[in-house]
């Protein structure tokens, strides 16, 4: 079964850096697209960056334009977002979602709390 | 400030029958297709709907997804007490080259 699990959350400073990381399995992982979609505590759900399944093309939310970067890593069947310049706004969960063109499976999520 | 607009809540009693909303733009619904999430306290979203009116395999066909121009609706038939979840439109917006999502409406079983 098509299964997704987020690690690398955490409690980090403003200003401070942060790699996410979305291990997959149960699927070709290589065939899909991959999303990296938040959700601040108690609120609605942001999308945050696309991948594409090879890699080739990435677009990412104009809030995180810049400061995050999104890649991934087809022999490791792992797709990661790496985070600077964070910022009180950027917290929360962190899930990933496979396929661009219909996100249909989603991992638990990783809590990330930028605090000082 | 989201990109697709839903209503805040709705409810319903147990075998009735709720719609809802959401409404976006040219870019976004009136030229891709629209999903639909599901999301239960404390869980992730789960897909309900795609491509605007498609069920995934195992999701119940009282729940069922219809677009027209630039807005989408959900309904729910036979409203059952374990649909009380908050319901999350989607879409893909090709003036911002990403998915853009409604605020979403919280049901409320009644």
């Amino acid at each position: 079964q098509v299964q997704l699990v987020e690690s690398g959350g955490g409690v980090v400073q403003p200003g401070r850096s942060l790699r996410l990381s979305c291990a997959a399995s149960g699927f070709t992982f290589g065939s899909y697209g991959m999303n990296w979609v938040r959700q601040a505590p108690g609120k609605g759900l942001e999308w945050v960056a696309v991948i594409w399944y090879d890699g080739s093309n990435k677009n990412y939310a104009d809030s995180v334009k810049g400061r995050f970067s999104i890649s991934r890593d087809n022999s490791k069947n792992t797709v990661y977002l790496q985070m600077n310049s964070l910022r009180a706004e950027d917290t929360g969960v962190y899930y990933c979602a496979r396929g661009y063109d219909k996100p249909d499976y989603w991992g638990q999520g990783t809590l990330v709390t930028v605090s000082s | 400030q989201s990109v697709l607009t839903q209503p805040p809540s709705a409810s319903g009693t147990p075998g009735q029958r709720v719609t809802m909303s959401c409404s976006g733009s040219s870019s976004n619904i009136e030229s891709n297709t629209v999903n639909w999430y599901q999301q239960l306290p404390r869980t992730a979203p789960k897909l309900l709907i795609y491509e605007s009116n498609q069920r995934p395999s195992g999701v119940p066909d009282r729940f069922s997804g219809s677009t027209s121009g630039t807005s989408a609706s959900l309904a729910i038939s036979g409203l059952q007490s374990e649909d009380e979840a908050d319901y999350y439109c989607a879409a893909w917006d090709d003036s911002l080259n990403g998915w853009v999502f409604g605020g979403g409406t919280k049901l409320t079983v009644l």
